[in-house]
């Protein structure tokens, strides 16, 4: 079964400065998916970042980027340069390729930029 | 990209009445749609698999009875509250895929359901 970790329920950050959210995760499955997305106070679901197993390069989306580390099974959001805007939830998420089946969530982490 | 759509975004009911959330995929054939369910302050839960055709797999603990899932073609699934109580109250999220369109899934904007 598949278990994802993120164990800061609140993070603060100031503006313009860069934030690590933690996320640490639990499969047995060989091919798998690493995501994040963000949730604002809409409630929509914005895709971030997505990194997959066997990539062997961290990835990187603008001001995302994605420290994977995979001994450690540690699938970290670095947000450079926040900004306002950036508050919302943040979730990570995994999903086991091979067998293309759903998408599991970890309890999230509040993000709150100040100015 | 993938839009999905998702109406109503949010509804108000009475209690013992039924409610049914659409789900739609707009630009590409969604093979499979997930609901999840998120209290405040809390993460997305699973509540179920559909896949256009056949019959929705249920997480455990979900009512299929009570959640009813139809996803009757490739770009429309709907999720049916039946006889809706309070402690249904909550934020349903429905989200597609599409193999074509890789790993990652397409979520609608939610639904807000409050039971009076």
């Amino acid at each position: 079964a598949q278990k994802i970790t993120q164990t800061q329920p609140g993070m603060f950050v100031q503006e313009k400065e860069a934030v690590t959210l933690d996320c640490t995760y639990d499969t047995s499955d060989q091919s798998y998916g690493l995501f994040w997305y963000k949730q604002p106070s809409s409630g929509e679901m914005i895709f971030l970042i997505y990194q997959g197993s066997y990539d062997e390069q961290n990835a990187t989306e603008g001001r995302y980027s994605l420290n994977f580390q995979k001994a450690r099974k540690s699938a970290n959001l670095v947000i450079s340069a926040s900004q306002l805007g950036d508050s919302a939830m943040y979730f990570c998420a995994m999903r086991d390729l091979y067998n293309n089946n759903d998408m599991r969530f970890g309890a999230g982490t509040r993000l709150t930029v100040k100015p | 990209g993938a839009v999905v759509s998702q109406h109503p975004s949010w509804v108000i009911c009475k209690s013992g009445t039924s409610v049914k959330i659409e789900c739609r995929s707009l630009d590409f054939q969604a093979t499979t749609m997930f609901w999840y369910r998120q209290f405040p302050k809390q993460s997305l839960m699973l509540m179920a698999t559909s896949n256009e055709g056949s019959k929705a797999t249920y997480e455990q603990g979900v009512e299929k009875d009570k959640f009813l899932i139809n996803h009757a073609s490739l770009t429309l699934s709907t999720l049916t509250v039946t006889s809706a109580h309070p402690e249904d109250s909550s934020f349903y999220i429905c989200s597609a895929t599409d193999r074509g369109r890789g790993e990652k899934l397409f979520f609608g904007s939610g639904t807000q359901l409050s039971v009076l």
